[in-house]
């Protein structure tokens, strides 16, 4: 059982299109985050969600759009994608907003033309 | 503003040697450190952690040591197997709620046979 998913593996896509990533987890974690690992292999958190409520919202531009429908889930939408968004998005969870440690998805690798 | 750093980007090490990571902060807020390992198309797994309340945690063949005055860290791999051969990233946060883990580069290990 994988604990914690993301789909897309990979996108590729349009300058200009906008496009969602999904994230769940079965481990029954209060809190869900986004990294961004840019080409410089840079582990960046950008947000985090605890109980559905974001609690972390690092400098990102708005074009940047998480929802959470449920605490299992932690989706990512971005509008009007620019060359620069290439990178690999990682979602994690961990139990709590306290928690030491953070659980992580295999990544979606977004390539942006 | 980089503050956990990982200054070797690569380490060769041959089978059954020590492997030894390093990994410098420079805020003195970070309380709890950890160590993730990450394979290729795969999301960071949790390796080891340790608190600043301690300079010393073991696991098994993995041991993380913390010098809090040179606010360093280290982990050691004893004996290094081929199948440790990944990039391991260095992680900090700050105690209470809503803390986001803040990465290192990361240093890819290459264990020869």
């Amino acid at each position: 059982d994988t604990a914690v998913s993301q789909t897309p593996k990979y996108l590729v896509t349009q300058m200009g299109n906008d496009k969602s990533i999904k994230c769940e987890q079965n481990l029954g974690h209060d809190t869900m985050y986004w990294y961004k690992q840019d080409s410089k292999k840079f582990l960046k958190i950008m947000f985090s969600y605890n109980n559905k409520e974001l609690i972390i919202n690092e400098t990102v531009p708005n074009r940047f759009s998480p929802k959470s429908p449920d605490k299992a889930h932690l989706n990512l939408h971005i509008n009007s994608l620019e060359l620069g968004d290439s990178a690999v998005y990682f979602c994690a969870s961990s139990q709590t907003s306290g928690s030491n440690e953070q659980f992580f998805g295999p990544g979606t690798r977004l390539t942006v033309l | 503003d980089q503050q956990v750093k990982q200054n070797s980007p690569s380490l060769s090490v041959q089978e059954g040697r020590i492997s030894i990571l390093n990994c410098d902060y420079t805020n003195s807020m970070f309380d709890y450190f950890l160590w993730y390992k990450k394979y290729p198309a795969e999301g960071p797994t949790f390796l080891i952690s340790i608190s600043s309340i301690k300079d010393k945690n073991e696991d098994g063949r993995f041991t993380v040591f913390l010098n809090k005055s040179a606010k360093h860290l280290s982990l050691h791999i004893v004996p290094s197997q081929p199948g440790d051969s990944a990039v391991y990233f260095c992680a900090a946060k700050r105690a209470g709620t809503a803390s986001k883990l803040t990465f290192g580069t990361g240093t890819r290990l290459q264990v020869t046979l």
